[in-house]
């Protein structure tokens, strides 16, 4: 089946401007998480939603980062007055349930470059 | 703290020779272990868990507790082998905390 898609696959923008990005995860997964990976670095939680609602946002850097899922299904992350040091690669993954030993999938990530 | 530390950041072996990569962690709890893949213009692959204790590609890793270590083995290379790993540990909402990843090259 479909495997967790992410659109745009790269996204250039100019230093204070807004985007979003989106993620479309594994059809029927209750648990969506947004990672961010920068150049040599492992991947970094951000979010974690169970259905609707945000069970945890503690890896938000800061108030311009905003990530809505109203449906339970499709996610976006939003970024405000987008600066150099967002450029990274965002990751998005799905996992059935969310709880115990699930595997949580991957999307292939989109690469965000702020000029 | 929550962290896993992965100590190479390239690892560089012979095809046939065996494959050791490390990974070290510090977690308070009962620690959930894993080891990701991403193969060259792929997205991260899940490669193997300990709890399961299963062999994945002739990949095998032992949770020991006692050093906090969840090394990566495997005891004869394949040039296919060659890619990014990482080592994460599962926090205490079910995210995935990472280690900075070791790049593998088998080397022909």
């Amino acid at each position: 089946g479909a495997g967790v898609s992410q659109t745009p696959s790269n996204k250039v923008t100019e230093k204070g401007k807004y985007v979003e990005l989106r993620c479309d995860p594994i059809s029927g997964h209750t648990a969506l998480y947004w990672y961010r990976q920068s150049l040599g670095q492992g991947p970094e939680f951000l979010i974690y939603f169970q259905g609707t609602g945000a069970a945890d946002d503690s890896g938000l850097p800061n108030d311009r980062f905003f990530a809505v899922r109203p449906e339970g299904s499709v996610s976006t992350l939003k970024i405000q007055r987008t600066e150099r040091g967002d450029s990274a690669v965002y990751l998005c993954a799905s996992s059935s349930s969310g709880t115990g030993a699930d595997t949580q999938y991957f999307g292939p990530g989109t690469r965000l470059t702020v000029l | 703290a929550q962290r896993v530390t992965q100590p190479e950041k390239l690892l560089s072996v012979f095809k046939g020779a065996p494959v050791e990569l490390k990974c070290n962690y510090s977690y308070s709890g009962s620690p959930e272990l894993f080891w990701y893949v991403q193969y060259s213009r792929q997205r991260l692959q899940l490669l193997l868990r300990h709890i399961s204790r299963e062999s994945i590609k002739g990949f095998t890793a032992d949770l020991n507790k006692g050093e906090t270590s969840f090394h990566l083995k495997k005891p004869f290379a394949q040039e296919e082998d060659s890619a990014m790993y990482y080592c994460a540990l599962k926090g205490g909402n079910y995210q995935l905390i990472w280690g900075a990843g070791t790049k593998l090259i088998i080397k022909p």
